[in-house]
């Protein structure tokens, strides 16, 4: 299945550690987006990327979240010193251009600060 | 801003009723797309529509792209019990010029329970 890999699925962190989520977009696909969905809030925005390249990262918090998409290699979001409010489920998403026909979206990481 | 709009935010029914979900912005979108979300899991591409007017069917589901394209509708056939889940419409994002670039605003989701 050559879909979108996002893995951890589950993820537990103190608060203060380090979260990693990382993104395997579909093959063919050089378009990645991360969302976060939060119960009765639905989806968010948090970044788009192109390989190398940060396209719009306007949902992101200014501190603590940064995202990549390396040449070489999945898609990450990290997540430092993470607080309770960032428990929530991360999905990327990917694309062969825009998303004017849709994205095709990963199973999600549920991460869960205690 | 570009914001979508769903109603109703939750609808439970039995098995064997129809239903319809609507999908509403005060904004011009260039296309409008369905996704269907289950527990645990992501959200399911399911249709696009992309002209004014358009309509689309995928099997019990009909979709509909108001004229203005401004809006949509899913309507759902004598629903199964499989068709539980959440239903989000979504449109791209355009900038200031009104070019849009990929990024997609979703609307809030409908919650579908059928009950056997």
């Amino acid at each position: 299945n050559a879909g979108v890999m996002q893995n951890p699925r589950h993820l537990v962190r103190r608060r203060g550690q380090e979260a990693r989520l990382r993104c395997s977009p579909m093959k063919g696909h050089s378009h990645v987006y991360w969302y976060r969905q939060l119960p009765e809030e639905g989806l968010k925005f948090m970044v788009y990327l192109q390989k190398e390249n940060i396209i719009d990262e306007s949902g992101m918090p200014k501190e603590r979240f940064s995202a990549e998409f390396p040449k070489e290699g999945p898609s990450i979001l990290r997540i430092q010193q993470v607080v309770r409010g960032d428990s929530a489920a991360y999905f990327c998403a990917s694309s062969p251009g825009g998303g004017y026909y849709g994205y095709t979206f990963g199973s999600g990481t549920r991460l869960t600060v205690v | 801003t570009q914001l979508l709009e769903q109603s109703p935010q939750f609808l439970s029914i039995q098995e064997g009723e129809n239903l319809t979900v609507y999908c509403n912005s005060s904004s011009v979108f260039s296309s409008l797309q369905w996704y269907r979300q289950e527990p645990g899991e992501g959200p399911v591409l399911l249709v696009t529509v992309v002209t004014g007017g358009e309509v689309k069917k995928l099997k019990r589901l009909t979709f509909q792209f108001g004229d203005a394209r401004k809006d949509s509708s899913l309507h759902i056939t004598a629903a199964q019990p499989g068709d539980t889940g959440l239903y989000l419409c979504a449109g791209p994002t355009t900038n200031a010029g009104g070019t849009s670039y990929g990024k997609l605003t979703f609307g809030q989701g409908t919650i579908l329970t059928v009950h056997p």
